[in-house]
């Protein structure tokens, strides 16, 4: 069984700081993603992780792939309030395969 | 990406009753997946959804329990049986892409009484 691990569970930050969310993976996925879920509304995707090494940045996002394929960052530079919520990470196979979801860090940015 | 649109978005039902819902696609998919999301929780993938053939569940989910219907390519059911208050929890229908990204509804908020 494939699963992954996210630390940490909860991040509360003033605006302005940056955070680090970590993605850990028993075995390797094809491909690594990052979702963010809002209350009420299902996770979106944010950015998908390919390659071992890679780095691929959204604004005041930069997201890491492991050299292993087997973990992968989150990073969150100046965050603000609009960042607050819940950060997935999610591990799939080949095409169209299923998402495996993990448990998610639940962020709070502080005005 | 696809549109996904499921139904109801929310519903507050007996214990013991069932609960069907619905979700639509705007194109054609060969496989729909259907997860759970319990109170603070993340997602736990609950079914695949294939059509022309039974559904494949993950460990711990049966189904009696969680009986699927896909009758078309666009179209999947999942129902929710003998309901308890453990199973209130927001449902989701998903797609995922050639490159297995995935692709959410709103979800479908329970609350069993």
């Amino acid at each position: 069984t494939q699963l992954l691990e996210q630390s940490p569970q909860f991040l509360s930050i003033q605006e302005g700081e940056n955070l680090t969310v970590y993605c850990n993976s028993s075995s390797v996925f094809s491909s690594l993603q990052w979702y963010r879920q809002e209350p009420g509304e299902g996770p979106v995707l944010l950015v998908t992780v390919v390659t071992g090494g890679e780095v691929k940045k959204l604004k005041r996002l930069t997201f890491q792939f492991g050299d292993a394929r087997k973990d992968s960052s989150l990073h969150i530079t100046a965050a603000q309030p609009g960042d607050t919520g819940l950060y997935l990470c999610a591990g799939a196979g080949t095409s169209y395969d299923k998402v495996i979801f993990g448990p998610g860090t639940s962020l709070s940015v502080i005005p | 990406s696809a549109v996904i649109s499921q139904k109801p978005s929310r519903d507050i039902c007996q214990r013991g009753t069932s609960l069907t819902i619905q979700c639509q696609v705007d194109s054609q998919v060969t496989m729909m997946f259907w997860y759970r999301q319990q109170p603070g929780q993340s997602l736990t993938l609950i079914a695949t959804a294939n059509q022309g053939s039974e559904a494949t569940y993950e460990s711990g989910f049966v189904i009696d329990k969680f009986p699927i219907s896909r009758p078309n390519l666009t179209f999947s059911t999942l129902t929710v049986s003998n309901m308890s208050p453990e199973d209130s929890s927001i449902y989701l229908c998903s797609v995922s892409d050639r490159v297995a990204e995935a692709f959410f509804g709103q979800g479908t908020r329970l609350t069993v009484v």
